[in-house]
């Protein structure tokens, strides 16, 4: 899982709590996502961010939140007005996400968040 | 819009014998193009990718993916598969010029290696 910790593992969010998921990585990569799995869809993205200081919503960045205020971090808060968080939740980084970067992307070990 | 398609769900093979995950790709412009391999309750991790030049990339544990620009594919090989290759593999694309930032991912496909 490369230089990228999430924590934590396992969470359980009751109805109309606000989480928050972390994600710190030390391979000084300017350009960080989260994704969110679930069966047989693949990854979808929520949001990413290329620099500290900046972020973009991505497809399903509804219900989510995000924060950059160190290259190192981009916590995800799931808030209660996502309807269906259950899921597996993936973050990952790379070296940059210019435009015509082809570096791949190094994931976490992921987080899976249960609604109770 | 750029898609990804991975269009079996499960590919079962004995060991020993090559396998074979398929991947195709839908983008404007020149491909990017990624191989990942996640094991359960974990993430996923760089197999191998597809930038320019030969169309035969070998990656990590033995796996190589050609890349054929007329049948849009990408699809992930491996001569002889092992037990431990059982796992969940993800075709992801990205297109440079197509003006998005984006990984695409495909909808992943199990490999279920029988021993």
């Amino acid at each position: 899982d490369g230089g990228i910790t999430q924590s934590p593992k396992y969470l359980f969010r009751k109805e109309g709590q606000n989480v928050t998921l972390s994600c710190e990585q030390n391979l000084n990569h300017d350009a960080m996502y989260w994704y969110r799995q679930d069966p047989g869809q693949g990854l979808r993205l929520i949001y990413y961010s290329q620099i500290v200081n900046d972020f973009q919503k991505g497809d399903i960045a509804e219900g989510y939140s995000v924060s950059r205020e160190k290259k190192e971090s981009f916590p995800l808060t799931v808030t209660s007005a996502q309807k269906n968080p259950t899921a597996f939740y993936l973050c990952a980084s790379s070296i940059s996400s210019g435009r015509r970067t082809y570096n791949e992307q190094f994931f976490g070990p992921g987080t899976r968040l249960t609604v109770l | 819009a750029q898609s990804v398609a991975q269009p079996e769900d499960q590919v079962n093979v004995a060991e020993g014998n090559p396998l074979t995950v398929k991947c195709t790709y839908s983008v404007s412009g020149n491909p990017y193009l990624f191989w990942y391999v996640q094991y359960p309750n974990r993430g996923l991790q760089f197999l191998l990718k597809y930038i320019t030049g030969d169309n035969l990339v070998k990656g990590s544990y033995g796996f190589e993916a050609e890349f054929n620009k007329s049948q849009t594919s990408f699809h992930l090989k491996k001569p002889s598969a092992l037990v431990s290759d059982s796992a969940l593999y993800f075709c992801a694309v990205r297109a440079p010029t197509s003006g998005t930032y984006k990984y695409i991912f495909g909808t992943g496909t199990r490999l279920k290696v029988l021993a």
